[in-house]
């Protein structure tokens, strides 16, 4: 079955420090990637995804993703933190086929301090 | 009206009542999605309509009772409920499979408070 774990679950960096969330996903088959971000007392809203095209995704407010599938990994990167990226993000997949079904990962919640 | 809009954004309820959720999408999708999000949980999937038709039903309770009546519609009905399913109920939408890509379009989420 397929699954997606994120590695840390609270991230905290310095406003103005590179961001670097990590995602892997388990899956025989490459699958579409994606990453959400979840601002308090909102829905999820997309920020990137991979859909086996480019493997360096670039997404809205500076952010970007590199789909490794030697790793299996799809981390999420911004070279300088701002306070307003302090939100919970989470890293999703879905197998090619069928309809979306998403399996997400557990979230990281990062924090962004002066 | 644009996106998935959910109402009521925050619902309390005793154990005993019976309430519904509601999410309407203004996209042109076809499939529909309920999730759940608790404390200190990864989201659970729990139906999914596709074509009006459920095709998925993760092991819910069926004191949860969701309902399609056409494709920008999608409800969930809520009777005798428990404290532990307060949580933020995310509803969302997407084309079928194909020549979509896979993302989920959400709405900002219902709160519920089971008392």
């Amino acid at each position: 079955a397929q699954s997606v774990t994120q590695l840390g679950s609270h991230v905290s960096v310095s406003e103005g420090a590179l961001v670097l969330l990590r995602c892997n996903y388990s899956s025989s088959v490459p699958p579409y990637l994606f990453w959400y971000v979840q601002y308090p007392n909102q829905g999820l809203q997309l920020l990137l995804k991979y859909t086996s095209a480019a493997t360096l995704v670039k997404g809205i407010n500076g952010f970007e993703a590199e789909f490794k599938k030697s790793e299996t990994s799809f981390h999420l990167t911004k070279p300088s933190a701002h306070m307003s990226d302090a939100a919970e993000y989470f890293c999703a997949a879905r197998s090619p086929g069928g309809y979306n079904k998403l399996i997400f990962g557990a979230g990281t919640r990062l924090a962004v301090h002066p | 009206e644009t996106g998935v809009t959910q109402t009521p954004r925050h619902l309390v309820m005793g154990m005993t009542n019976k309430k519904s959720l509601k999410c309407e999408q203004h996209l042109g999708h076809n499939a529909m999605y309920w999730y759940k999000q608790s404390a200190k949980k990864p989201l659970e999937l729990m139906f999914v309509y596709s074509l009006e038709e459920r095709v998925e039903n993760n092991s819910v309770p069926s004191r949860f009772s969701p309902e399609c009546p056409n494709s920008s519609h999608l409800f969930l009905h809520l009777h005798t409920l428990q404290p532990e399913d307060s949580a933020l109920y995310l509803c969302a939408s997407s084309g079928t499979s194909g020549s979509e890509t896979g993302e989920l379009f959400f709405g900002e989420g219902s709160r519920l408070t089971v008392l």
